[in-house]
């Protein structure tokens, strides 16, 4: 089955830093890849949505300049937390949709990040 | 808008219990519903999948019907287990494209032996 991985799974960094987390699908390629976030015991809330080779389409109340996205290539995209603060902290997941027109999307096992 | 409604947690439920989570949606044309679950620490899986009215998805003993007259997924499985116990998430997808999801608030369900 189609496999979504994200790196690293784990981090923690200080208030100001910048971090940066990987997702990769790893037997497919992915036209379209999404990020969302999740608070504890709560559902998603889809971030973006990233296209390879243009510009992510962020929803509303998502600040681009704080959550950078790159999609370089067909299986991989990158979000950029940058200067974090406490409030950044969450669980970020990501997810992909193959090119062959399905609906379905794959998840990466998410990120856990804790800014301190 | 669209939007995905589920029972709410948590359930708990001795192992061999009977399952049902209640999913409906609201969704102008012909949504595809999906159920996904969420194992502690872990991101989602897909559990399964339906993408017209009628269909059945099934997986690992799961059940859903597309009940369009209903507007309504509901997951049932009928003897679960401890490995079960996880956070289920009702969603449905719209658009030409199938990009936007949107999520129901998950169920927590724990089994216990």
């Amino acid at each position: 089955g189609a496999v979504v991985s994200q790196h690293p799974s784990w981090v923690i960094c200080k208030s100001g830093t910048s971090v940066k987390i990987e997702c990769r699908s790893l037997d497919f390629q992915a036209t379209t890849m999404f990020w969302y976030r999740q608070f504890p015991k709560q559902s998603l809330m889809l971030m973006a949505t990233s296209n390879e080779g243009s510009k992510a389409t962020y929803e509303q109340g998502v600040e681009k300049d704080k959550f950078l996205i790159n999609h370089a290539s067909l299986t991989l995209s990158t979000l950029t937390v940058t200067s974090a603060h406490p409030e950044d902290s969450s669980f970020y997941i990501c997810s992909a949709r193959d090119g062959a027109g399905t609906e379905t999307q794959y998840f990466g096992p998410g990120t856990r990040l804790l800014v301190l | 808008g669209d939007s995905v409604t589920q029972m709410e947690g948590p359930v708990t439920l001795s192992e061999e219990a009977f399952l049902t989570i209640n999913c409906t949606y609201t969704a102008t044309g012909y949504p595809s519903l999906f159920w996904y679950v969420q194992y502690p620490g872990e991101g989602l899986q897909l559990l399964l999948k339906a993408t017209k009215a009628d269909d059945k998805g099934s997986n690992k003993g799961f059940e859903a019907t597309y009940r369009k007259e209903t507007t309504s997924f509901h997951l049932e499985k009928g003897s679960v287990q401890v490995s079960d116990s996880a956070v289920y998430f009702c969603a449905l997808s719209r658009g030409r494209t199938g990009n936007q999801f949107y999520f129901g608030t998950g169920t927590s369900l724990t089994v216990i032996p």
